[in-house]
């Protein structure tokens, strides 16, 4: 059973336009959640992340919203530019439920393509 | 400021060996953790280690297991290796004591068990 979920496998977005990637979650006890980006032959990189007491979170061009109620986050990329193409991956912590400190429980990802 | 590096990068083991992956944490970082990350998948928790004792454990058989030495630096060991053992091995590292949620990422080691 899949505790973070992200539904959509790929997107593909003109440069300059948004892009929204999204993330569902099934477990309450989940209380921060974070953005990775991966390139290929390279390890997840440290996007953005979001406190579940919170329901923005703004950093340039990225944003994250958290719908505590749907259990549901997504990134907004604002412009989108070419670079940005790359697998996004949603991942949540629940502190340390189930013994272990910030262990982070990650989605499948979202390969972006940004189009020049 | 030092990222995490990872060694070594690729590795091709027989079914039933044993393997050793190695992991440089961040600089500044007393914690460590270690995940599999099979294809088409997102990153899976193995262990963590916190001060040279582990900290929790994702659902993993014993006979992955880990270190953590006195500089941080961890190794994760697998016995008995099998087919479905074939992935990239991510490890990451942090400032534990539940000060902080985000962990860095190492460029992985790509384990194939023949």
């Amino acid at each position: 059973d899949q505790q973070v979920k992200q539904n959509s496998p790929s997107l593909s977005v003109q440069e300059g336009r948004i892009s929204i990637l999204n993330c569902d979650y099934t477990n309450s006890m989940f209380d921060y959640f974070l953005w990775y980006k991966k390139y290929p032959a390279e390890g997840p990189t440290f996007l953005i992340s979001i406190s579940s007491i919170k329901d923005k979170n703004e950093d340039g061009r990225f944003t994250v919203f958290l719908n505590k109620s749907a259990k549901h986050l997504s990134l907004h990329i604002v412009p989108s530019q070419p670079g940005d193409s790359a697998v996004y991956f949603c991942a949540a912590s629940a502190g340390d439920y189930g013994g272990s400190q910030g262990n982070l429980i990650f989605g499948k990802g979202t390969k972006l393509s940004v189009k020049p | 400021e030092t990222g995490v590096t990872q060694s070594p990068t690729h590795l091709i083991k027989t079914r039933g060996q044993q393997v050793t992956l190695r992991c440089s944490s961040q600089s500044g970082h007393n914690t460590v953790s270690w995940y599999q990350q099979a294809l088409g998948q997102g990153p899976q928790f193995i262990f963590q280690y916190y001060r040279e004792e582990e900290n929790g454990r994702g659902n993993f058989p014993p006979r992955f297991s880990g270190l953590q030495f006195p500089n941080y630096s961890s190794e994760l060991n697998v016995n008995a290796l099998e087919l479905d053992d074939s992935a990239l091995y991510l490890c990451a590292s942090t400032f534990g004591g539940g000060f902080s949620y985000e962990q860095y990422f190492g460029p992985g080691t790509r384990l194939t068990v023949t």
